[in-house]
């Protein structure tokens, strides 16, 4: 079965400082990865994803993810952190070919100090 | 342009009552989910439709069902609420999830419901 974890529920950064928050997976075949971010009171948004090709991927907001099959990671990053990103932040993976369930990790609450 | 909206945002209901939280989204997307959002738990699934007339259970479904008689309607009703089903719940929808593609998940604002 699939599976995603989260290892930090919360990470500090200060502003304008890099941030790195770490996913790892577990599936069974072939990946599709996602991260998501919430704000207070609102639903999730997407940010990226990974589907194949480059490892690399670039989303919303100046945030990148990088894949790494060998230690089935996907940890999202920002070169430069600002005050609004502080938000809670989702990875998520699903089993390429599989199953049509996308599966959620618990999430991680990014605090970016001023 | 709505895009997916979810009714009510706030309930307050009783032990053993009824309730039923309405999804509707206006892209004619295929595929919609209902997740429930709690404290360590993160985003859990509790079903999905890939299409009007076609659900399947997620990782929580007991307590709760689902109908899909239109694409663009994904009610979630919670037939005798119990207090461990206080929750967020949010509803999404994806242009598809199959082996095609991996489509983003577009989420409704949520459903505060809390079962006293």
């Amino acid at each position: 079965a699939q599976s995603v974890a989260q290892p930090e529920d919360q990470v500090n950064v200060a502003e304008g400082n890099p941030l790195t928050v770490k996913c790892t997976y577990s599936v069974s075949g072939n990946p599709y990865l996602f991260w998501y971010v919430q704000y207070p009171n609102r639903g999730l948004q997407f940010l990226l994803k990974y589907i194949t090709g480059d490892n690399l991927v670039k989303g919303s907001y100046g945030f990148e993810a990088e894949f790494n099959k060998s230690q089935t990671s996907f940890h999202l990053k920002k070169p430069s952190a600002l005050v609004s990103d502080s938000a809670l932040y989702f990875c998520a993976v699903r089993d390429r070919g599989r199953d049509d369930k996308i599966i959620f990790g618990k999430g991680t609450r990014l605090h970016i100090l001023p | 342009d709505a895009g997916i909206t979810q009714s009510p945002r706030y309930k307050i209901t009783e032990t053993g009552r009824q309730v039923t939280l309405m999804c509707h989204q206006t892209w004619s997307h295929s595929y919609m989910f209902w997740y429930r959002q709690d404290l360590g738990h993160g985003l859990r699934l509790i079903y999905y439709s890939a299409a009007a007339d076609i659900t399947d259970k997620g990782e929580v479904p007991d307590g709760y069902v689902v109908s899909r008689s239109k694409t663009e309607n994904f009610p979630l009703t919670l037939e005798s609420a119990t207090r461990s089903q206080t929750s967020v719940y949010f509803c999404a929808s994806s242009e598809s999830a199959g082996r095609r593609g991996a489509d983003t998940q577009y989420f409704g604002p949520g459903t505060r419901l809390t079962v006293l």
